[in-house]
């Protein structure tokens, strides 16, 4: 399986920061990554696919970059709806398995 | 576009539960579809997925050989046949739709059904 490692597994930010979450993938998985947000007490939202674009309705604030084994997402100018834990996903093999996700909080 | 799942409950260690998805607002026959859970306080697991007509089925290796995944697409419904059931089976279970394969990005999400295996 292919194995997803997130960094950091949380942060403090504070409203308007930039912010920066890294994940790495255990073999090279091409540009077939995705990320999520799960708002406390909420279901996971789709927010990005294909590493760098943007899922319908989901705010410019955020992007991706990266390929291969090594990503990121940024939130440029946080928002405190933004609290959340931020998930990426392999979408190149089955199992399409999930990073441990990072827990994004205010300062 | 909604999904909803039922079937959750407390069950004993070995013991059998089944999920069911109901779709509605979509042509479910055309789309895979797939179970994440999620364990209290921890992160998101996928566990399986399905094909449209059911000929591609996966699982993660947590699940294999105990939980089975169908569907119905003349009922626009999924199942999760759960089997040897543990403690760390202890999860919200969800139902999704991946837009495109069967392990990719999951663009609808149901609310969650909580599966409690305890004695």
């Amino acid at each position: 399986d292919v194995r997803m490692t997130q960094s950091p597994s949380s942060l403090s930010a504070s409203v308007g920061d930039r912010v920066t979450i890294t994940c790495r993938a255990s073999q090279d998985v091409s540009n077939y990554l995705s990320w999520y947000q799960q708002r406390p007490g909420e279901v996971p939202n789709l927010l990005l696919h294909h590493a760098s674009i943007l899922h319908s309705g989901v705010p410019s604030r955020f992007s991706g970059s990266g390929s291969g084994t090594h990503f990121t997402l940024t939130i440029n100018g946080l928002q405190p709806e933004d609290v959340a834990t931020y998930y990426c996903q392999q979408n190149y093999r089955a199992p399409g398995t999930f990073g441990q996700g990072t827990k994004v909080e205010f300062k | 576009v909604e999904l909803v799942e039922s079937g959750g409950g407390l069950v004993q260690p070995g013991g059998s539960l089944r999920l069911s998805c109901v779709a509605s607002g979509l042509i479910f026959d055309i789309f895979p579809m797939a179970w994440v859970r999620q364990a209290p306080g921890k992160g998101l697991e996928w566990v399986s997925a399905i094909s449209r007509g059911g000929e591609s089925i996966y699982y993660a290796d947590s699940v294999k050989g105990r939980f089975t995944v169908s569907r119905d697409n003349s009922i626009s419904t999924l199942y999760l046949e759960m089997n040897s059931l543990r403690a760390d089976d202890t999860a919200v279970y969800y139902c999704a739709r991946p837009d495109g394969y069967l392990y990719y990005p999951m663009d609808v999400w149901g609310r969650g059904t909580t599966v409690t295996v305890s004695s």
